[in-house]
C-alpha cells in the first residue's frame, strides 16, 4: 500500500470545468509537493506547501495538516492542463515520498 | 536555459550490457537524485547525493552505481543491464533533500531486451 494515496486515479472532464485532485497521507509531514508530468514525460514542480493555500494562475493547492490531506484545484480547465499530477511529501529532512499520480484529460 | 540536462532520451540495451545515463545541472544545487518511474508506482529513489564527493543509496539501488565528482554532474551507471531495469529514469536536483527548488530532467526511457 502506497503511503500516499491520490484520487481519482483517472479524471476526464470538459474544457472549462473546475477540477479537484486529492492527496492523502498517513504520517506527519513537513511539506507537500504537487508536480505535473506532461504527456511528453517531463516533470515540473508546481507547488511546495506546508500549510494553508497557494495559488499560481489557475492552479490552487491547499493542505490540511491535521487531516493529512491536500487538494489541487484547477479553475477554467483547458486541454493543455491534460497531464499526470503527482503529490509527494517530505518528513523533516528525509527524501520525498511520491504518490502514483492522477491522470487528467480535458476534452475540448 | 538553466535546468537539469539529462541524456539520452531513449536507449535500448541488451541484457548484460552496461551504460551511463548523464545528468548535469547549472543551478548550483547541492542535492541531486536519480529516480525510476514504473507503471502503477510512484517515483522511487535509486541514489542521491548531498554534495560533491558524497553519495548514498535510496530505495532501489541494486544494479546501479553513481558518483559525484563535481557539483554539476551526477551520472548513473547500469553495471549489467537486466530486463527488470526497463523503466523511465529521471534525474532531479534541488537546494536540499526536502525539495525546495526541485527541478527534474526530461527523463530517459530505457528498454532492456
Amino acid at each position: 500500500k502506497n503511503e500516499v494515496e491520490q484520487s481519482p486515479q483517472n479524471l476526464t472532464a470538459q474544457e472549462g470545468e473546475f477540477i479537484t485532485i486529492n492527496c492523502s497521507y498517513s504520517v506527519g509531514i513537513s511539506a507537500l509537493h504537487w508536480l505535473q508530468q506532461h504527456p511528453g514525460g517531463g516533470i515540473v514542480s508546481l507547488f511546495m506547501l506546508s500549510s494553508g493555500k497557494k495559488k499560481h494562475g489557475r492552479l490552487i493547492a491547499t493542505i490540511n495538516i491535521q487531516e493529512k490531506h491536500s487538494s489541487l484545484h484547477i479553475t477554467a480547465s483547458h486541454p493543455r492542463d491534460s497531464a499526470v499530477y503527482i503529490c509527494a511529501y517530505r518528513r523533516g529532512n528525509e527524501k520525498l515520498t511520491f504518490g502514483t499520480g492522477t491522470r487528467l484529460t480535458i476534452i475540448p | 536555459n538553466a535546468g537539469v540536462t539529462q541524456t539520452p532520451k531513449f536507449q535500448v540495451l541488451k541484457t548484460g550490457q552496461s551504460m551511463t545515463l548523464q545528468c548535469a545541472q547549472d543551478m548550483n544545487h547541492e542535492y541531486m537524485s536519480w529516480y525510476r518511474q514504473d507503471p502503477g508506482m510512484g517515483l522511487r529513489l535509486i541514489h542521491y547525493s548531498v554534495g560533491a564527493g558524497i553519495t548514498d543509496q535510496g530505495e532501489v539501488p541494486n544494479g546501479y552505481n553513481v558518483s559525484r565528482s563535481t557539483t554539476e554532474d551526477f551520472p548513473l551507471r547500469l553495471l549489467s543491464a537486466a530486463p527488470s531495469q526497463t523503466s523511465v529514469y529521471f534525474c532531479a536536483s534541488s537546494y536540499g533533500p526536502g525539495g525546495y527548488g526541485y527541478t527534474f530532467g526530461s527523463g530517459t526511457r530505457l528498454t532492456v531486451v
